[in-house]
């Protein structure tokens, strides 16, 4: 079975730019999470997907963030302007209905 | 407001012995909890997880033990090996609204030393 699939694996912006990431999660996962990891902290919930409808996007800032889904397969996450606060590892995961979520090895963004 | 908390962010092991790692949540609506191992330049990857109507589950040298009424949930790991050096997170899920919240801790690096 094959896991859930990010990219890109790095990427390096200039503050102000935009960015764009990418996510396939395991074929049948129906929930799909962003998350965002902070160095030193744990994951924070940017915004869940059930299937191609939002869940919660309560964590997410919305004035220059922004993730879809479509038809209920991939994701993307965007980020318009990049803050140097933004500097983070970028995780997607995916799980059937309760169970556990598999993570993707995660996109590392540097904001310079 | 943390609802998982993980309270060591570090901890140092010899090998062979036992490691003990800790987690506290404040939100009695989480009914399943998990642990995840996350090494450098990689994502989480699911290790152990038990549910709210036990209080223990082994899986191999992992056993979780989750106390309700203290709200406090811990992985132990026995006998710790060098391979098992690396950031663990708790996590605790609960179903609101039709849809599985699933919430992480800050992390303990584990270190073990030969």
């Amino acid at each position: 079975e094959a896991g859930v699939a990010q990219s890109p694996r790095y990427k390096i912006i200039e503050k102000r730019q935009s960015v764009a990431f990418w996510c396939n999660p395991i074929s049948g996962h129906a929930t799909l999470y962003w998350y965002q990891q902070i160095l030193g902290q744990g994951p924070k919930l940017l915004i869940q997907f059930q299937n191609n409808g939002v869940v919660d996007d309560s964590q997410l800032p919305k004035d220059r963030f922004s993730a879809e889904r479509l038809k209920g397969v991939d994701s993307t996450l965007k980020i318009q302007p990049a803050k140097l606060e933004d500097s983070a590892v970028y995780l997607c995961a995916s799980s059937l209905w309760s169970d556990e979520a598999f993570f993707g090895q995660g996109t590392r963004l540097t904001v310079v | 407001d943390q609802q998982v908390k993980q309270n060591s962010p570090s901890l140092s092991v010899q090998e062979g012995r036992i490691s003990i790692l800790n987690c506290d949540y404040t939100n009695s609506m989480f009914d399943y909890f998990l642990w995840y191992k996350k090494y450098p330049a990689e994502g989480p990857t699911f290790l152990i997880s038990i549910s709210s109507i036990k209080d223990k589950n082994e899986d191999g040298r992992f056993t979780v033990f989750l106390n309700k009424s203290a709200k406090h949930l811990s992985l132990h790991i026995v006998p710790s090996q060098p391979g098992d050096s690396a950031v663990y997170f708790c996590a605790a899920s609960a179903t609101l609204q039709g849809a599985q919240k699933l919430v992480f801790g800050q992390g303990t690096r584990l270190t073990i030393n030969p």
